[in-house]
């Protein structure tokens, strides 16, 4: 299976918004309902942000809104703020019991 | 709250066999509804799924590694361990352990670095 494809980076000012994309396949991101997102601090766990396709784990505020258009999920986040500076990655269930991720996307705050 | 910690060798020799520990705490690994998997990130580049093991013992591999990789469970010291066989300088990367739950990675361990070299 291929890695899903994410831009290499994005970027905002403070309280404006940035839309990441991933796109994947009719396989993985298009067929199934199992689009999540990770943040990744360095040094630090990666954090669910985004499970099934646009669903938030508790915590996680409601700046960050998954959706997803035929074989392409996206993730925004509105509302910048500096704390979103991080390494962000979507991940798919490719069927199978397989799994496949994201090339990530580094998100800067100017 | 649970909590997964990575442990094993930083550095493993081209040709030998890596192998981690991913501890778990304040949950118990034998709990039902759950996989335990092995992702790696190599320096500079984007994560990678290895693989997953059910607490009854099945495990399932990345197509692309499966005939180095095993993925074992422990369920009396409630850990989960990865065996990866053969390693070139390829195999260089920060490996993470975490639980997944309906399709998604919903904890995580903070990883470790590993690197191949002689």
């Amino acid at each position: 299976q291929s890695a899903l494809t994410q831009p290499p980076s994005a970027s905002g000012s403070p309280g404006q918004s940035v839309t990441i994309s991933c796109t994947g396949t009719s396989s993985d991101v298009g067929g199934y309902n199992y689009v999540s997102w990770y943040q990744l601090h360095p040094g630090k766990a990666p954090k669910l942000m985004i499970y099934e396709v646009r669903k938030r784990p508790s915590g996680v505020p409601d700046r960050f809104f998954g959706s997803r258009s035929g074989n392409t999920a996206s993730l925004t986040v509105s509302g910048l703020q500096a704390e979103d500076e991080a390494d962000y990655y979507c991940s798919s269930y490719a069927g199978n019991n397989n799994y496949v991720f994201g090339t990530g996307t580094k998100v800067t705050v100017l | 709250q649970l909590q997964l910690q990575e442990s094993g060798s930083g550095l493993v020799k081209p040709s030998q066999t890596l192998s981690l520990t991913c501890a778990v705490s304040g949950g118990s690994i034998s709990s039902s509804g759950y996989s335990w998997n092995w992702i790696r990130q190599p320096p500079g580049k984007g994560l990678e799924w290895i693989g997953f093991i059910y607490e009854s013992g099945s495990a399932y591999y990345n197509p692309s590694l499966k005939s180095r990789v095993t993925i074992s469970v422990d369920r009396s010291n409630n850990h989960f361990s990865l065996k990866l066989s053969s390693v070139t300088a390829a195999d260089t990367a920060v490996y993470y352990c975490a639980r997944e739950r309906d399709f998604y990675f919903d904890y995580w361990g903070q990883g470790t670095l590993v690197t191949v070299s002689s």
